[in-house]
């Protein structure tokens, strides 16, 4: 059965550094997605990505944090001079069509740690 | 705006017994709905969705949950709980008039005792 992977599992950078979460998603999904959990709390929408370009986003996804899709497989989420406060589980997602009725289907996850 | 409430952080169940998960939600517009579960050390995998149609909607594993548009509720059933239905179960919604991200509940640990 296709799954979303993403790397790494688990990234701990230093306070102001610059990181890269990646996603390969499943390869019919169309719409992409990156959610966050920060421990024992509820998931948060960040972005979602169709097209190439980003559809909507949330007010968490400032002006520190992109998304692309360079070569047409590999889905990623920088987020550039990290806070404290970033550190979260990171999820991507994928659907396969507009994803209105259809359901998303999640990878495992990237934890990040900022120290 | 969009928003989803699961009032309960946890629910506990013995094995064999109904289990119900609440989650109400707001919407402008008219909803989709979706539950997820989450097991440890894992992401979100899909449960079951209401889109139209029969209120009373099936899905994975033997749950089931119920649209009520006038309470707007989707809470979430079981009609016999496994101890291995433990895990962190998330309501979503989705408004129809508005764009494709799902927001999500804050989650409620389902507990199943032996």
């Amino acid at each position: 059965e296709p799954e979303v992977t993403q790397t790494p599992s688990h990234q701990v950078t230093q306070m102001g550094q610059e990181v890269i979460l990646r996603c390969v998603p499943i390869s019919n999904h169309l719409y992409f997605y990156w959610y966050r959990q920060i421990l024992g709390q509820k998931v948060e929408f960040l972005v979602s990505f169709y097209n190439n370009e980003i559809s909507e986003k949330s007010e968490i996804f400032d002006d520190r944090f992109s998304v692309e899709r360079p070569d047409g497989s590999n889905f990623t989420l920088k987020i550039r001079s990290t806070k404290l406060e970033d550190s979260a589980m990171y999820f991507c997602a994928g659907g396969e069509d507009r994803a209105s009725t259809g359901e998303l289907f999640f990878g495992e996850g990237s934890r990040l740690t900022v120290l | 705006a969009q928003s989803v409430a699961q009032p309960e952080d946890q629910v506990n169940v013995a094995e064999g017994n109904p289990l119900t998960v609440k989650c109400t939600y707001s919407v402008s517009g008219n909803p989709y709905l979706f539950w997820y579960v989450q097991y440890p050390n894992r992401g979100l995998q899909f449960l079951l969705k209401y889109i139209t149609g029969d209120n009373l909607v099936k899905g994975s594993y033997g749950f089931e949950a119920e649209f009520n548009k006038s309470q707007t509720s989707f809470h979430l059933k079981k009609p016999s709980a496994l101890v291995s239905d433990s895990a962190l179960y998330f309501c979503a919604v989705r408004d129809r008039q508005a764009g494709t991200a799902l927001i999500f509940g804050k989650g409620t640990t389902l507990s199943v005792s032996s």
